[in-house]
Parts: C-alpha cells; sequence; structure tokens
C-alpha cells in the first residue's frame, strides 16, 4: 500500500546552518511525484519543491534542494543557511496512487525549530 | 500573485448543525480539492472535482459531505449535520492541468463543532 514515512517528529537547527528532513516512500507506481509542503504556526500550507520520479537532477528551489535516492525510497529536503522563519511543520507528500486527479497523500510532518 | 482565499477563517457550530466551507480557487486552475487536518494530525484528502463533477473521494467524504462549484469561481464543501469529530481544519486546495501537479493551498477553515 502506498505510504509516507517521516520518522522525525521534530528537529532543532542552529540559524545559518543546513539541516536534512527525511521522508521515505512506499509506492506501486512506476511514475510517480513527490512534494514538499511548509505549514508555519499561521496554518496555510505553502507549496516548496517538486520531484518527479523519472528527473534527472535533484530539484533545487532556492534555498530549499532535495536529495532524491529513488533506489532507498527516499526525499529528504535540505534547507540551507537556515532562517528563524523557517521555523515550521514541514510535509512530505506524493501523488496518491491510480489517482487521476492527483490527490495527494501527506506523511504526518516534522516540526522544525530553527534557534538563533 | 493570484491565491486560494477561503471563508471564514474559523466556524464554531453546534453538533447536528449544517455548515457550509467557502473556497475561491486559482482562476485558471482545473481540478479543487478539499483536506481536512485535525489537530496534530497529518493532512488528509476528502475530495477532488473536476469538470463540475467528484473525480475522487476518501473513505472519510460520506454522505454527510458534498461539494458544489455553484459558479464560475466558489467552491464549496457543505457537512449536514456536523459531529464532534468533524472539528478540524479543512484546507481547499486547486491545481491546473498539467505541469507537475503541485496543488496551492488556501489558507484553511477551522472548524469546531461543539
Amino acid at each position: 500500500a502506498q505510504k509516507i514515512t517521516q520518522t522525525q517528529p521534530g528537529m532543532f537547527v542552529q540559524e545559518k546552518e543546513a539541516v536534512t528532513l527525511d521522508c521515505t516512500y512506499d509506492t506501486s507506481d512506476p511514475s510517480y511525484g513527490l512534494f514538499w509542503y511548509k505549514q508555519p504556526s499561521s496554518g496555510e500550507m505553502i507549496f516548496l519543491i517538486y520531484q518527479g520520479s523519472y528527473d534527472q537532477q535533484n530539484a533545487t528551489e532556492g534555498r530549499y534542494s532535495l536529495n532524491f535516492q529513488k533506489a532507498r525510497k527516499s526525499a529528504n529536503l535540505v534547507i540551507s543557511a537556515s532562517q528563524l522563519g523557517d521555523s515550521a511543520m514541514y510535509f512530505c507528500a506524493m501523488r496518491g496512487e491510480r489517482s487521476n486527479t492527483g490527490k495527494l497523500i501527506f506523511g504526518q510532518g516534522t516540526t522544525l525549530q530553527v534557534k538563533p | 500573485e493570484p491565491e486560494v482565499t477561503q471563508t471564514p477563517s474559523h466556524q464554531v457550530t453546534q453538533m447536528g448543525q449544517e455548515v457550509i466551507l467557502r473556497c475561491v480557487p486559482i482562476s485558471n486552475h482545473l481540478y479543487f480539492y478539499w483536506y481536512r487536518q485535525i489537530l496534530g494530525q497529518k493532512v488528509e484528502f476528502l475530495v477532488s472535482f473536476y469538470n463540475n463533477e467528484i473525480s475522487e473521494k476518501s473513505e472519510i467524504f460520506d454522505d454527510q459531505f458534498s461539494v458544489e462549484r455553484p459558479d464560475g469561481s466558489n467552491f464549496t464543501l457543505k457537512i449536514r449535520s456536523t459531529k464532534l469529530e468533524d472539528s478540524a481544519m479543512y484546507f481547499c486546495a486547486s491545481k491546473k492541468r498539467g505541469g507537475p501537479g503541485e496543488q496551492y493551498f488556501g489558507p484553511g477553515t477551522r472548524l469546531t463543532v461543539t
């Protein structure tokens, strides 16, 4: 069955340092997409970055990059040069299996705290 | 930059009452979704809507739920007879056709059932 797993309920990082948030997945779809979303304390869900299963290169978007290891079924989010505003909940998600409308299945989330 | 909007931001209702949550998706998007997030838990898919009909729904989306796109801009979620366990944050999202398929979420409506 399709599954997204985020094993780190909470993480701390010092301001200006890099941090990696883990995400592993399982799916029977040969072609799939992986997404990361940020949820600040205000509650909204903000799209950060996307990785397609057939993309040759790891996705990057400003300070966000995705460490995609297909054989290990992992899609870890790397945030470089952490800022105080990065403190939030981060969710890994993927498109639902055999979904004709691209519904998203989410992991449990990781709370990131950036320390000054 | 276009964004998804939702109203109200917070709704308090009594058990058994009907509520309607409203969303205005991004104007050139074609796929619309509702998700919910019970406090402290992960975001769960409820329903997707395309071409003026439900295209996919989860087990959570039972007969007490319905969705509608009454005009060209609004997208609503109705809960007919609310239960205590319906208390959650409800997110509307929309997606354009094609591309990687990222969905853009609204700010959410916090529903509290007392």
